[in-house]
């Protein structure tokens, strides 16, 4: 079945850590999203992607960095500059004309610093 | 440029009883609209959308929703709510630019319903 996999669902980091949040979709959607989610702030885009090898900030891209080297996979990095990381991150796609139908969201990684 | 406003951080309701979740939105374009529905430390699930076809659109679990383009609106609506329905619901808006475009979407800031035995 085609989906979003995002890992891993839980991660921990220590203060000064770079990490990394993978995402992968089979569903052949060339745009790709990080949302960071913190309680009643709904969801605030980080980066997007639409086409490989081509991003763009999103509101909040401070302290963030992505890459897209493969339609497939939009890893997103949360550098030791993100002051307050602690957060669910959730991933996105969506095809070229199809915001009509959406997107589809992985089931997310939460992150907290140590 | 995009917003929603969704009205009410939290709605608590009683089983079996009307279930109506908030939104507005602003867009200086035709809008496509959306509810989604998000479970504890799950991903976002879609609802319903509007796509510029039927005003009044019904979605999963029973849910519906009415575009008013006079109120800019897009309030999420259930009959009888039922303890399952119980989660975290967001509104988002995108631009209507047809086939030509990925468009963002824009998010509300979340309602979260309680549901009452």
């Amino acid at each position: 079945d085609g989906g979003i996999t995002q890992s891993p669902k839980y991660l921990f980091r220590k203060e000064g850590q770079n990490v990394t949040l993978s995402c992968e979709q089979n569903l052949n959607h060339d745009a790709m999203y990080w949302y960071r989610q913190d309680p009643g702030q709904g969801l605030r885009l980080i980066y997007y992607s639409q086409i490989v090898n081509d991003f763009q900030k999103g509101d909040i891209a401070e302290g963030y960095s992505v890459s897209r080297e493969k339609k497939e996979s939009f890893p997103l990095t949360v550098t030791s500059a993100q002051k307050n990381p602690t957060a669910f991150y959730l991933c996105a796609s969506g095809g070229l004309g199809l915001t009509n139908y959406g997107y589809t969201f992985g089931s997310g990684t939460r992150l907290t610093v140590v | 440029a995009q917003s929603v406003t969704q009205l009410g951080s939290h709605v608590s309701v009683s089983e079996g009883a009307l279930v109506l979740l908030r939104c507005n939105y602003s867009s200086s374009v035709p809008p496509y609209l959306f509810w989604y529905v998000q479970y504890p430390n799950q991903g976002l699930q879609l609802l319903l959308k509007y796509t510029s076809a039927a005003t009044l659109v019904k979605g999963i679990n029973g849910f519906e929703a009415e575009f008013k383009k006079s109120e800019t609106s897009f309030h999420l609506t259930k009959p009888s709510a039922h303890m399952s329905d119980a989660a975290e619901y967001f509104c988002a808006v995108s631009p209507n630019a047809g086939g030509t475009s990925y468009g963002k979407l824009t998010f509300g800031q979340g309602t979260i319903l309680t549901v009452h035995p």
